[in-house]
């Protein structure tokens, strides 16, 4: 199995500020790369596929990048509505495999 | 208006078995593959099942397989999880999910699995 890692698993952060979140997979998986959004009580959302495709409705304030096994998360501009966990996740290979959460505060 | 809403969660004694359910509108259901994701409480996303969409394939997490059985009933836009043995670990919300890249998610099922 692919072994997604993210870093940091936490943060604090102030509104306006620029945020990276990292993930790093265990082997090459090409640009097949995805990001969640997870607000507590509720369903992932998908942020990002492919890497760096932005879904239709997210903020373009979040932006992905990387290829192989290293991709980065940012957001240009943190609002507080970001406020949620956010996951990588692998659709490379069976099974798919997540990465194990970055929780992202506002200070 | 993509819509998943899963059903059949509760509380189960160790050993014993569950059926959920998600129901699916909005979208043409027997075109696109379906996942089961669970979370247990306050924990990260780990992968169940998935489906293809015409039930030609089935894969299974490690942890599950041989105890679950992922199906799918097309004229009916429903998703089922058959869960039997089982154990404390398998405690969590269960979540379905639409396409190859989870692109639509329902709002969960809790699985409680307790003496």
């Amino acid at each position: 199995d692919i072994q997604m890692t993210q870093s940091p698993s936490s943060l604090a952060a102030s509104v306006g500020d620029r945020v990276t979140i990292t993930c790093r997979a265990s082997q090459s998986i090409s640009t097949y790369l995805n990001w969640y959004q997870q607000k507590p009580g509720k369903a992932p959302k998908l942020l990002m596929s492919a890497a760096s495709t932005l879904q239709s409705g997210v903020p373009s304030r979040f932006r992905g990048s990387g290829s192989e096994t290293d991709f980065t998360l940012t957001i240009s501009s943190l609002q507080p509505e970001d406020c949620a966990t956010y996951f990588c996740q692998q659709s490379y290979s069976t099974p798919p495999t997540f990465g194990q959460g970055t929780k992202l505060e506002i200070k | 208006e993509v819509h998943l809403v899963e059903s059949g969660g509760g509380l189960v004694q160790p050993g014993g078995s569950l059926r959920l359910s998600c129901a699916a509108s909005g979208f043409t259901f027997s075109m696109f593959w379906m996942h089961w994701v669970r979370q247990a409480p306050g924990k990260g996303l780990v992968w169940v099942s998935h489906i293809s969409s015409d039930e030609s394939d089935t894969t299974y997490a490690d942890s599950v397989r041989g105890r679950f059985t992922i199906s799918r009933d097309n004229a009916k836009n429903t998703l089922y999880l058959q869960m039997n043995s089982l154990r404390a670990e398998d405690t969590a919300v269960y979540y379905c999910a639409r396409n190859w890249v989870p692109d639509s998610w329902g709002q969960g099922t809790l699985v409680t699995v307790s003496s």
